[in-house]
């Protein structure tokens, strides 16, 4: 079946642009997660939506970071006046049930994004 | 604050060997923790799952091990092939959310 898949896979942005990255979770997954992953490093986790509601935006690094599930299905991770120490790579997971503590996530190929 | 460390960052071994990957964590409050393979320009392929109540998973020639009380696991590799070439990943869940992850040990087998 149809895995996460992430769109686009790869933007440059100039300094100050506003992105939006698009993830399409494994259809009926109730739990979605957006991370960062700067080079060289782990992925970190930037928020967690379960259906529409987002329950943790913890992680976001400034509020110039906005994500939203409006229908509990596709999710867009929206970053505004861009800097270059947003460039990194953003994946996208989702695992099918809540409050599974033993659910895997099953990640996207996740965007890279460069900031000019 | 949870932290996960892998060691080494990076290794190469010859094409056959066995060879073992560590991950520390310093708190043992944990669900599961997990070891994820990433290929250059690709998304996390989830590799073994170890609940915090289990000691070991085994998935072909791979074992994962789990010491939650001394905030400790290994992966073994077996008879390492050139397609095993990829960065690896422990991470860790500490609530329903949230995984933490090291930085990856990135392994090169030589053929």
């Amino acid at each position: 079946g149809a895995g996460v898949s992430q769109s686009p896979r790869y933007k440059v942005a100039k300094r100050g642009q506003d992105v939006a990255l698009r993830c399409d979770p494994i259809s009926g997954h109730v739990s979605l997660f957006w991370y960062q992953q700067a080079l060289g490093q782990g992925p970190e986790f930037l928020t967690y939506f379960q259906n529409e509601a987002q329950l943790d935006k913890s992680g976001l690094p400034s509020d110039r970071f906005f994500a939203e599930r409006p229908e509990g299905s596709v999710s867009t991770l929206k970053i505004q006046r861009t800097q270059q120490e947003d460039s990194a790579v953003y994946l996208c997971a989702s695992s099918p049930r809540v409050g599974k503590n033993q659910e895997t996530q099953y990640f996207g190929p996740g965007t890279r994004l460069l900031v000019l | 604050k949870q932290e996960v460390t892998q060691i080494p960052a990076a290794l190469s071994v010859p094409e056959g060997e066995n060879l073992v990957l560590n991950c520390s964590f310093t708190d043992s409050a944990i669900y599961n923790l997990q070891w994820f393979r990433q290929d250059p320009g690709k998304g996390l392929t989830s590799l073994l799952l170890i609940q915090s109540s289990q000691r070991e998973q085994t998935s072909g020639r791979l074992n994962a091990s789990l010491d939650k009380s001394s905030g400790r696991s290994t992966l073994y590799i077996a008879a390492s092939q050139p397609g095993d070439s990829a960065t690896y990943l422990c991470a860790v869940r500490i609530r329903d959310d949230k995984i933490i992850f090291g930085k990856g040990t990135r392994l090169h087998i030589l053929p």
